[in-house]
């Protein structure tokens, strides 16, 4: 299966934006990207996902490398509320998630 | 109804008792899924049920055993655990099956073994 690399910690200023890498060299041409983020205690919540063309929802924009190799979270103005584990996965041959290391970002007041 | 409903939130048992972990939806969906969540590590599948049958079975041992008795539940038997099986474990959901979409996680049940 594909795999994903993130940084293991980012820190973000609150009501900024957060820019959030992922890389995924070996992605295939069927593999869509996710990010799911997960609070203190709780169970993961889904964020965003795409296949090729930029996305956007209420919660975060999701910009895909022409090359697909890469992708990158954005919150467009960071809140206390949104310090959690951000996790980009790829969707396996299966069409399974699995989950990798994830980033920790910390909002600072 | 948006939730996936996991029960217990915590439960400890010892390693030769049978316990069960159950989790519910009412959303419709078709998928079902099981993580396991150690401390500070990311969720790791260990099943998937799709349409009520098992599809995937992450090679997890035999003393978890999943059940799906009907597309809004699903359980998983645990017998003879081993304290390193101590760990949150997530139930998820998805609408149509193995998705390339949105999976609904519960909060979790928190498992100690003693």
């Amino acid at each position: 299966d594909a795999k994903t690399t993130q940084p293991n910690s980012m820190e973000s200023n609150e009501e900024e934006p957060v820019h959030l890498p992922c890389n995924h060299s070996t992605i295939s041409g069927t593999d869509y990207i996710h990010w799911y983020r997960q609070l203190p205690s709780q169970g993961p919540e889904y964020v965003i996902h795409g296949l090729t063309s930029n996305v956007n929802n209420r919660m975060a924009s999701l910009a895909i490398a022409e090359d697909r190799k890469s992708s990158t979270l954005i919150l467009h103005r960071a809140t206390l509320r949104d310090a959690a584990v951000y996790y980009c996965i790829l969707s396996g041959s299966a069409r399974q998630l699995t989950f990798g290391s994830g980033t920790q970002l910390t909002v600072l007041p | 109804d948006t939730e996936v409903t996991q029960t217990p939130k915590h439960l400890v048992m010892g390693m030769t008792n049978k316990k069960s972990l159950k989790c519910e939806q009412h959303m419709g969906h078709r998928a079902m899924y099981w993580y396991k969540q150690k401390a500070k590590k990311p969720p790791e599948l260990m099943f998937v049920y799709s349409y009520e049958k098992l599809s995937i079975n992450e090679s997890v041992p035999s003393r978890f055993s999943p059940e799906c008795p009907n597309s809004s539940l699903l359980n998983l038997h645990l017998h003879a655990l081993q304290p390193e099986d101590s760990a949150l474990y997530l139930c998820a959901s998805s609408p149509f099956g193995l998705t390339t979409g949105e999976l609904f996680f519960g909060e979790g049940s928190r498992l100690t073994v003693l």
